[in-house]
């Protein structure tokens, strides 16, 4: 069983809504990321949190608006996407920012776009 | 800059013979390294970790790989395959100052009976 966890498992949405992607960890980490992955794709880092405050953004289009109300939970917010935003979105946790502690990966939130 | 090559797209082994899976990778600096397997419409599970200590790594399920410096190389290895062992395997290594994970493009394991 995975230690973080994401929900949905499964999203299916229209171009005009708003939907959030949840993550939670309760293993005392200090980093959280957001991925996309495509099929037979490695993943795609989006952003980093650091001690709850954004730290990366790779550049990521701002439909995609990314929270963390507190040292556990992680959320993405989505409006107004694009088919090609359909992927399996990852959510991972790591101990501390900045070290070589291996990062702890969800098994996902499968996004399709209509 | 760092990166990772994982030298076979895909990899084909009977159940009972052993698995090689291969990475070299570039780094300016010691690196941290790491192997993650994916099962189909699952995350990423830590296979094994190299932060500069053993060379020989062990990691869960019987999979172990060795650090090679010489040669830039961290290669996966399993003495016997299991049908379980079938997935996509990414090497992975870190970036400079550890903020981000540079992934390889993923080895398809298949195993056949």
């Amino acid at each position: 069983d995975t230690e973080v966890t994401q929900t949905p498992k499964h999203l299916v949405m229209g171009m005009t809504n708003k939907k959030s992607l949840k993550c939670e960890q309760h293993m005392g980490h200090r980093a959280m990321y957001w991925y996309k992955q495509k099929a037979k794709k490695p993943p795609e880092l989006m952003f980093v949190y650091s001690y709850e405050k954004l730290s990366i953004n790779e550049s990521v289009p701002s439909r995609f608006s990314p929270e963390c109300p507190n040292s556990s939970l992680l959320n993405l917010h989505l409006h107004a996407l694009q088919p090609e935003d359909s992927a399996l979105y990852l959510c991972a946790s790591s101990q501390e920012p900045g070290t070589n502690q291996p990062q702890h990966f969800g098994d996902g939130t499968r996004l399709s776009i209509l | 800059a760092q990166s990772v090559t994982q030298l076979d797209s895909h990899v084909s082994v009977s159940e009972g013979t052993p698995v090689l899976l291969r990475c070299n990778y570039s780094s300016s600096y010691s690196p941290s390294l790491f192997w993650y397997v994916q099962h189909p419409n699952k995350g990423l599970q830590l296979l094994l970790k190299y932060t500069s200590a053993a060379t020989l790594v062990k990691g869960i399920n019987g999979f172990e790989a060795e650090f090679k410096k010489s040669e830039t190389s961290f290669h996966l290895t399993k003495p016997s395959a299991h049908m379980s062992d079938a997935a996509e395997y990414f090497c992975v290594v870190t970036s400079t100052g550890f903020q981000k994970l540079v992934f390889g493009t993923g080895t398809r394991l298949l195993v056949s009976p």
